[in-house]
């Protein structure tokens, strides 16, 4: 298996353009999860899914931040204005079960 | 989750075991010790998790306290790609226990 894969790797934007992020999950894995990392707060979990159902959106940081699991095999997050503040590398995980989670290499998104 | 305690940073000569270890006192009874690593840019990465016994896996050893206050991360033979900041996370196990909580971690350097 290729592990999680996400897309785009670096992502530069300007303030108030709308950003999407990608994640396809390792196949056969039940739950996903999106995380962002900055230096001042370090990883924090956003957003998770089991079989493709939002379970718990408790650390999404505002309404501009949304994510979907059309299906088992892919997953968006998206920020819709982009901010400054929003500069980070988002990681997307997946895991079978509640047992260890597989993380993605990351996109690093700067907003400028 | 219970909180734990790590140092800052580490030094370990290449070749050498490194011993990283992780204070967890108000650990409760179905709580696991988790240990993930994040080399520079990528993503976290699982290494290893234990209730109780010590395990061991291809990668590392993990030692818990018969009181399960603590625990140490072995390394049997660092080397340079160990190079890392390694996270101890205690989680309880089971449905809604998805939350992994990343500290700052101990940064690891293995010194040629």
């Amino acid at each position: 298996d290729a592990g999680v894969i996400q897309s785009p790797r670096h992502e530069v934007t300007e303030m108030g353009q709308e950003v999407t992020l990608r994640c396809k999950p390792i196949s056969g894995h039940d739950y996903l999860f999106w995380y962002r990392q900055t230096m001042m707060r370090g990883l924090e979990l956003l957003i998770y899914f089991n079989n493709n159902v939002p379970i718990d959106d408790s650390g999404m940081p505002e309404d501009r931040f949304s994510a979907k699991m059309p299906n088992a095999s892919f997953s968006t997050l998206k920020i819709q204005p982009s901010e400054p503040r929003d500069s980070a590398v988002y990681f997307c995980a997946s895991s079978l079960l509640l047992d260890e989670q597989y993380f993605g290499p990351g996109t690093r998104l700067t907003v400028t | 989750d219970a909180k734990t305690t790590q140092p800052t940073s580490m030094d370990c000569a290449e070749g050498r075991a490194a011993n990283l270890p992780c204070n967890h006192s108000t650990i409760s009874g179905n709580e696991y010790v988790y240990w993930y690593r994040q080399i520079h840019s990528q993503g976290p990465q699982y290494i290893i998790h234990g209730l109780k016994n010590n395990e061991t896996n291809e990668m590392a050893s993990l030692i818990i306290t018969e009181d399960r206050k603590s625990s140490t991360l072995i390394l049997p033979h660092a080397t340079l790609r160990d190079t890392a900041v390694y996270y101890c996370i205690v989680r309880a196990s089971g449905a809604g226990s998805y939350q992994l909580t990343f500290g700052k971690g101990t940064k690891l350097s293995v010194i040629p």
